[in-house]
């Protein structure tokens, strides 16, 4: 069936460090993605999505390319801040008659200054 | 643009006692949504409405949960009687109808059983 697999975290990089999250997913058709992240406190909030094969999303510096070939839609950043402290969710939403969000394990990000 | 409204932010209740979360979704978006996240796990979805019918409730414990959406605005999700492993955040969301379109989240109610 449909899922997804989200790298484990949780994840502690330096500020200005380089950032990669993996998520691979296993789908019967072709889902949307979804990159939604938490911050402390705060109520989830999309970060990025992507529908369709090649496609890019960006936000916030961010990035994550939907790779039909591969089934997955890593997230990057260049140079993480303190700021991006968060937990980090892939959410592919499959199709089907019922298109819903599947969110992942969730990737704890720590960013030290 | 209002964000989507949930009540209570937080509930500590007694095992076997009954709890009820309300929402209140985006204005004109039919599809609201129904999470339970557990501390360290991604959210796991309960029970999604289309306007006020049932899409998905595949993974709602049926026994002791129940949900329902009146006239295809505000939602309201009980769980009677609460086990200790009802523990969790309760999230709602609400989207439009399309097949790309994002989910909006409300903060949660983070539920205790004692």
């Amino acid at each position: 069936g449909d899922s997804v697999t989200q790298m484990e975290g949780p994840v502690t990089l330096s500020e200005e460090a380089f950032l990669t999250i993996n998520c691979t997913y296993t789908a019967t058709g072709y889902p949307s993605l979804f990159w939604y992240v938490q911050y402390p406190g705060e109520g989830l909030q999309l970060l990025l999505k992507a529908t369709k094969a090649d496609d890019k999303g960006s936000n916030k510096g961010f990035e994550a390319t939907y790779r039909k070939e591969t089934t997955s839609f890593h997230l990057e950043k260049g140079s993480v801040q303190v700021s991006d402290s968060a937990v980090y969710f892939c959410a592919p939403m499959f199709s089907g008659s019922a298109r819903q969000l599947t969110f992942g394990s969730g990737t704890q990000l720590t960013v030290l200054p | 643009e209002a964000g989507v409204a949930q009540s209570p932010r937080y509930k500590i209740i007694e095992k076997r006692q009954s709890v009820a979360f309300w929402c209140n979704p985006i204005s004109g978006h039919a599809t609201l949504y129904w999470y339970q996240q557990i501390l360290g796990q991604g959210p796991k979805l309960l029970i999604q409405f289309q306007n006020n019918g049932v899409v998905d409730d595949s993974q709602l414990p049926k026994d002791r949960f129940s949900a329902e959406r009146l006239k295809g605005v505000d939602s309201t999700l009980k769980i009677q009687p609460a086990k200790l492993e009802d523990s969790a955040v309760y999230l709602c969301a609400s989207s439009q109808t399309g097949r790309h379109t994002e989910a909006f989240f409300g903060q949660g109610t983070r539920l205790t059983v004692v």
